[in-house]
């Protein structure tokens, strides 16, 4: 079984710093995807940001990047340039890569606050 | 715009009473889809995996005849919640696979509250 763990359960920074949220994962498998999701007080959970863990590019998006470690089983998000929307419950999320399975396994979040 | 559906997005009900939450993959097919609960201040635990035109596979502790599960067309899994309880209450949310990269989006969610 997998496992995801985020050891921050809270986190706050000044508008426009750059904060970086922690993930560490279990598993056995060698082929999976990585996401980290945003969830705003709406509870609507909105895609980040994803990796494909055969790829050792680091993924990005705009103000998010990733920094993933594979043989440490680590998935960081940075976000730079903070911004007031950006406050939310950040999840980081794993999924294996078979077709027809995709049930993901959250770690328990991590509360970011955009101070302004 | 939005490619996952729920409705209704808050519903209140009598505890006994039954209640059907509906996810709707907009303008492609979802041959699987998948429920999730999250608890207030909690993260998100798989409830069940909906497969059209099959029975739905839960995860252990997941209570097969409280929570029923239809797939009935690649575009539309409706959860029903049988008979239920104050403990039930909860948020409820769907999620589907969309597009070539395997990438998950989620409905906007239903928020449950039995009384």
């Amino acid at each position: 079984a997998q496992t995801v763990t985020q050891s921050q359960p809270e986190m706050s920074v000044q508008e426009a710093e750059t904060v970086t949220l922690s993930c560490t994962y279990d598993t056995s498998e060698n082929n999976y995807y990585l996401f980290w999701y945003k969830q705003p007080p709406s509870r609507q959970m909105i895609l980040v940001i994803r990796q494909e863990a055969y790829k050792q590019q680091n993924a990005t998006e705009n103000r998010f990047s990733v920094n993933f470690q594979k043989a440490a089983k680590s998935f960081s998000l940075k976000i730079s340039d903070s911004q007031l929307g950006d406050t939310a419950m950040y999840f980081c999320a794993f999924m294996k890569h078979v077709r027809g399975n995709e049930k993901l396994t959250f770690g328990t979040g991590t509360r970011l606050t955009i101070i302004p | 715009g939005a490619v996952v559906s729920q409705h209704p997005s808050r519903v209140i009900c009598k505890s006994g009473t039954s209640v059907k939450i509906e996810c709707r993959s907009l303008d492609f097919q979802a041959t699987t889809m998948f429920w999730y609960r999250q608890f207030p201040k909690q993260s998100l635990m798989l409830m069940a995996t909906s497969n059209e035109g099959s029975k739905a596979t839960y995860e252990q502790g997941v209570e097969k005849d409280k929570f029923l599960i239809n797939h009935a067309s690649l575009t539309l899994s409706t959860l029903t919640v049988t008979s239920a309880h104050p403990e039930d209450s909860s948020f409820y949310i769907c999620s589907a696979r969309f597009g070539p990269g395997n990438t998950i989006y989620f409905g906007e969610g239903s928020w449950l509250t039995v009384v």
